[in-house]
């Protein structure tokens, strides 16, 4: 089985803190993602990468960045955090880039900023 | 903008009656298409692919794909109170690596 694990389930962090999420998969994906989801607005993209150090921005990077030294780890920074992004982030890996490569998803980490 | 639309429901299905979901996309470059299920809290669980023209059956599960149309669609025969859940459309393109996704349909199946 496919694992893909978050490091924390829930956060409270204060507003201006670096917040870092990680998350570990265990199946030599080459790609990793980070969504975060919230309501009515559905899952939305912010970062991924597809091979160890490379990373494109998603939909919605402002306020993130993000780490990939290993292949296995793909970490998500909120550089100085803040009440808009409280949200339930959401991390997922693939096989490699082609048609028939579906995604599979970590718990999820519910972030709140204070 | 890519889109990938759903109905956001509630549909709701009396238990044992086939649940019908939709969802239309935008890109005609998409070639992979997955339905995910994804109970209140938890996190997406990928349920059916689907990557031709036609049906795919999987258990109670069928995708059916349309291509010319833009067209997904998830069947749930025999549907279970345990099927109540948001079900997501994810979309992806050759030369993507990303999936985009639907914001969802809630399902209600009541006993």
């Amino acid at each position: 089985d496919v694992k893909v694990t978050q490091s924390s389930r829930y956060l409270v962090k204060r507003t201006g803190e670096k917040v870092f999420l990680e998350c570990v998969q265990d199946m030599d994906h080459e790609n990793m993602f980070w969504y975060r989801q919230d309501p009515g607005l559905g899952l939305r993209l912010i970062y991924f990468s597809y091979d160890v150090k490379m990373k494109e921005k998603g939909d919605i990077p402002e306020g993130y960045s993000v780490s990939r030294e290993k292949k296995e780890r793909f970490s998500l920074i909120l550089e100085s955090a803040s009440t808009n992004q409280t949200s339930m982030y959401l991390c997922a890996s693939s096989l490699f880039l082609g048609a028939n490569t579906e995604a599979f998803f970590g718990q999820g980490t519910r972030l709140t900023v204070v | 903008q890519k889109e990938v639309e759903q109905n956001s429901g509630p549909l709701s299905v009396p238990e044992g009656a086939i649940a019908s979901l939709n969802c239309t996309y935008s890109d005609r470059g998409s070639q992979s298409f997955f339905w995910y299920r994804q109970y209140s809290g938890k996190s997406p669980e990928l349920i059916m692919s689907i990557y031709s023209n036609g049906d795919k059956e999987d258990g109670r599960f069928t995708a059916q794909l349309n291509k010319a149309s833009q067209y997904v669609s998830l069947l749930i025969r025999d549907s279970q109170p345990s099927d109540s859940a948001t079900y997501l459309c994810a979309v992806k393109a050759d030369s993507g690596y990303a999936l985009n996704f639907g914001k969802g349909t809630s399902l209600l199946v009541t006993p």
